[in-house]
């Protein structure tokens, strides 16, 4: 089975900087997706970002983007000019390839504060 | 843009009373997903389904819980005698097909409280 380590409780920034959230998982597949959820109070979960294993570029989204090590098992995930609506938790997901039957699975979450 | 939708937003109840928590998945979406959150805790995986059945479901997912997608439009997710360690934020997911990259699209979650 699949497992997801987010390592940091809690996280925080101030406003305009950049923070590095991490992340490792374990797998014996070769071929599965990884993401970022942000949960906002708001309570719904919102997909950040993306990343094929399969794919060795380096996912980005606007102020978003990742550093995922394959060998290593590591994806961190790196906010950029943080901004307050950024806080919320943000959790850390694995799939595979095939997985439209077991979805998800989680890390514990990453809570990010973001100091003004 | 097409949302996942979920009621009730907040539900208390008294344990041993039967909860039913409702979904509207998105409407071209095939796969649907309930997961769970007890308060300060990771998400966790309950049941998926699929073609009116069960695909997989976690050991969380035990006699107590059930699913069903009764008029192809709710996808249902039944306690029927709930705990108090049943008390959690509880997610409704949907996903189009197996050949998607695999983005799960989340409602808002129905929090659920057992006292």
């Amino acid at each position: 089975a699949q497992t997801v380590t987010q390592s940091q409780p809690e996280m925080s920034v101030q406003e305009a900087e950049t923070v590095t959230l991490s992340c490792t998982y374990d797998t014996s597949e070769s071929d599965y997706y990884l993401f970022w959820y942000k949960q906002p109070p708001s309570r719904q979960m919102i997909l950040v970002i993306r990343q094929e294993a399969y794919k060795q570029q380096n996912a980005t989204e606007n102020r978003f983007s990742v550093n995922f090590q394959k060998a290593a098992k590591s994806f961190s995930l790196k906010i950029s000019d943080s901004q307050l609506g950024d806080a919320a938790m943000y959790f850390c997901a694995y799939r595979s390839p095939g997985g439209g039957a077991d979805g998800l699975t989680f890390g514990k979450g990453t809570h990010l504060i973001i100091q003004p | 843009e097409p949302e996942v939708t979920q009621t009730p937003s907040h539900q208390v109840t008294q344990m041993g009373q039967e909860v039913i928590l409702r979904c509207v998945p998105i409407s071209n979406h095939l796969y649907f997903y309930w997961y769970r959150q007890i308060l300060g805790q990771k998400v966790e995986f309950l049941v998926s389904f699929y073609n009116n059945e069960i695909s997989e479901k976690s050991e969380i997912f035990d006699d107590q819980f059930s699913v069903e997608r009764p008029d192809g439009s709710n996808f249902t997710l039944k306690i029927r005698s709930t705990k108090l360690e049943d008390s959690a934020m509880y997610f409704c997911a949907s996903i189009r097909d197996r050949s998607n990259t695999g983005e799960l699209f989340f409602g808002e979650g129905s929090r659920l409280t057992v006292l």
